[in-house]
């Protein structure tokens, strides 16, 4: 048991619609990831938050969006949502962000399974 | 940049077999490494980490060691159950940079028979 939560864990959409994924971390762990898990794939990094500000992303294009509170809770939005979204999205929480924190340990939720048709 | 390559499965075991499924990195500076393991329908969980050269990392009877001379972090474990039944994640963080997202491998399906 990790403490990371994620809502909903599953959710079908049709393509062009918009979603909206959440992710709740432990407690003071002020860094937040979100990865990208196709199907027989391993995760892919979409983006990082620390603090509520946007810390790095990867190779996903700008459709792709995040927001992360004061609470510890995060949200990952896919505007205009295509086929090849479909995936098991995972956020990974973690204690610390920029100074010294790179090396720390992420813990995951169990995922949102998101089926694009 | 980074990189890990895992062993491909799937690898199939009897149950008290021996287990070893490779993996080898590519990175700048010392990264750190990882094992993740995801049981069928969950999400990711840790299960053992090594942040430092010739460190052993050890959780619920696996181990692996960092070697940086081979680059590599192989997991390994003396006798299996059904219940190690899953795919196994390799996965690093960088230390150096602006490198602070995990890169994983591709994954490895371990299948355990009783």
């Amino acid at each position: 048991e990790t403490g990371v939560t994620q809502s909903p864990t599953h959710l079908i959409k049709t393509r062009g619609q918009q979603v909206t994924l959440r992710c709740s971390s432990q407690s003071g762990h002020n860094t937040v990831s979100w990865y990208q898990q196709a199907l027989g794939q391993g995760p892919q990094f979409i983006f990082q938050y620390y603090r509520e500000e946007e810390n790095g992303r990867g190779n996903f294009p700008p459709r792709f969006s995040g927001l992360q509170f004061p609470n510890y809770s995060s949200e990952l939005n896919v505007n205009a949502l295509e086929l090849d979204d479909s995936a098991l999205y995972l956020c990974a929480s973690s204690p610390t962000g920029l100074a010294g924190g790179r090396r720390e340990t992420q813990y995951f939720g169990p995922g949102t399974r998101l089926l694009v048709l | 940049g980074n990189s890990v390559t895992q062993m491909e499965g799937p690898v199939t075991l009897s149950e008290e077999a021996f287990l070893t499924i490779n993996c080898t990195y590519t990175a700048t500076g010392y990264p750190s490494l990882f094992w993740y393991v995801q049981y069928p329908g969950e999400g990711l969980q840790l299960l053992l980490k090594a942040t430092k050269a010739d460190d052993k990392g050890s959780n619920k009877g696996f181990e692996a060691t960092y070697r940086k001379e081979t680059t590599s972090f192989h997991l390994e474990k003396g006798s299996v159950q059904v219940s190690d039944s899953a795919v196994y994640f390799c996965a690093l963080i960088n230390s150096g940079g602006s490198n602070y997202k995990l890169t994983f491998g591709k994954g490895t399906l371990l299948t355990v028979n009783p």
